[in-house]
């Protein structure tokens, strides 16, 4: 099975700009979720989906953050615009109810604001 | 919510010698507690998790141990080897649908030769 796929791996772009994240889940996985990782406040929740609905985004910082999931396969993450505190290594995991809910962690998407 | 503290921060063990990484959790509804292991550079990877229905189970040289009433849990390597450096988080959920996990800050174990 091919594990969670997330691009970019890398990532750096202007403050200001426009960051599009994207995941592809294992494959028969119902949930989704996106974590962020830093130094600071370590591995946060930020969404997490299932069946393609948010189920709980209480944990996107603020307005410029969204994600969607507009189909089973791809799941996008957006920061716009973008600032330097955004900078951090974004996690992509899957799940499934039927195969006791082990969540699965990509590769991850390392962002740099500058 | 949930609230996760893992102590140490950075442990640093002989190769061979055992690491003992502990973790306390506040919420008394959670019922799932998995290990990951993150090596620089990659996501973390799943290597253990104890379920509130058992106090221990062991795979190979992993431990890990759960006290619910104490609300803590452990986890155990022994013979330790150097591809066994890396940070290891620990979590907690209430399980069900979703397992939303809250995780521990980490500890970066450096097994030395």
């Amino acid at each position: 099975d091919a594990g969670v796929i997330q691009s970019p791996r890398h990532e750096v772009t202007e403050m200001g700009q426009e960051v599009t994240l994207r995941c592809k889940p294992i494959s028969g996985h119902d949930y989704l979720f996106w974590y962020r990782q830093t130094m600071m406040r370590g591995l946060e929740l930020l969404i997490y989906f299932n069946n393609n609905v948010p189920i709980d985004d209480s944990g996107m910082p603020e307005d410029r953050f969204s994600a969607k999931m507009p189909n089973a396969s791809f799941s996008t993450l957006k920061i716009q615009p973008s600032e330097p505190r955004d900078s951090a290594v974004y996690f992509c995991a899957s799940s499934s109810d039927n195969r006791g809910n082990t969540i699965y962690f990509g590769e991850g998407s390392w962002l740099t604001v500058v | 919510g949930e609230n996760v503290e893992q102590h140490p921060s950075t442990l640093s063990v002989q190769e061979g010698d055992s690491a003992v990484i502990k973790c306390t959790y506040s919420d008394s509804a959670s019922n799932y507690f998995p290990w990951y292991k993150q090596e620089l550079g990659k996501g973390p990877q799943l290597i253990i998790d104890i379920r509130s229905n058992v106090g221990e189970k062991k795979d190979q040289r992993i431990a890990v141990t759960l006290n619910k009433t104490a609300k803590h849990f452990s986890l155990h390597i022994t013979e330790t080897q150097p591809e066994d450096s890396a940070v290891y988080f620990c979590a907690a959920s209430k399980g069900g649908g979703g397992n939303k996990l809250t995780f521990g800050t980490g500890t970066q174990l450096k097994v030395e030769l």
